[in-house]
């Protein structure tokens, strides 16, 4: 079983949707990134959370450290969203395990 | 906004060649590590390297691998002897103090023929 899983893998949805996208994992963690990758291959850090919520224009992540979840949403969805988003949690000091990924896109 | 640059952006190399990827992290960046990501798969955790020493690996960073800081600017993977299952997406990220976020280069794309 993986470490993380990220739900769903595909995400399809019309432009102005409020976009969900889950993450689980099973492992101690000391931290959880959200990573956006784009269709060229470009990995971007989107927000590290150890608690809470943290808020970033349209993006939102939380994280409930006792159930081991994470989210990340989207609101006001654009076409520009369209990537694939990455969930991955740093165990101990410095090893990232990362999830599948989820692929979003957002048709106009 | 200073940024995590590697080289070459794609490597075409024959199997048992020896490899060596390049990557400059942002410069005040105490962290570095390296990843790898095979087509249409998730990426992997390969390697952490601090205060100029590794100080993680993962089971899949074997004899085959190694890094250095050779002149405090560059952070290099090697590869020694090139099999066809690493032709892969080589990034390199590094992170600053006080859990700041990561940045991750552009990646490597190595193929190995």
């Amino acid at each position: 079983k993986n470490e993380v899983e990220q739900s769903p893998q595909n995400l399809t949805a019309q432009e102005g949707e409020f976009i969900t996208i889950n993450c689980s994992y099973s492992v101690g963690i000391s931290a959880l990134h959200w990573l956006q990758q784009h269709p060229g291959g470009g990995i971007v850090s989107l927000f590290m959370l150890s608690s809470g919520k943290k808020k970033h224009g349209r993006l939102i992540a939380t994280i409930n450290i006792q159930e081991k979840h994470s989210s990340l949403h989207i609101t006001a969805s654009h076409p520009r969203d369209s990537a694939v988003y990455i969930c991955a949690v740093l165990r101990g000091a410095q090893k990232l395990v990362f999830g599948q990924g989820t692929r979003l896109t957002i048709n106009p | 906004e200073p940024e995590v640059t590697q080289t070459p952006s794609h490597q075409v190399t024959q199997m048992g060649q020896e490899v060596i990827l390049r990557c400059v992290p942002i410069s005040n960046h105490l962290y570095f590590y390296w990843y790898r990501q095979i087509l249409g798969q998730k990426v992997e955790f390969l390697v952490s390297f601090y205060n100029n020493e590794i100080s993680e690996k993962s089971e899949i960073f074997d004899d085959q691998f190694s890094v250095e800081r050779p002149d405090g600017s560059n952070f290099t993977l090697k590869i020694r002897s090139t099999k066809l299952e690493d032709s892969a997406m080589y990034f390199c990220a590094s992170i600053g103090p006080y859990n700041s976020p990561l940045h991750f280069g552009n990646g490597t794309r190595l193929t190995v023929t």
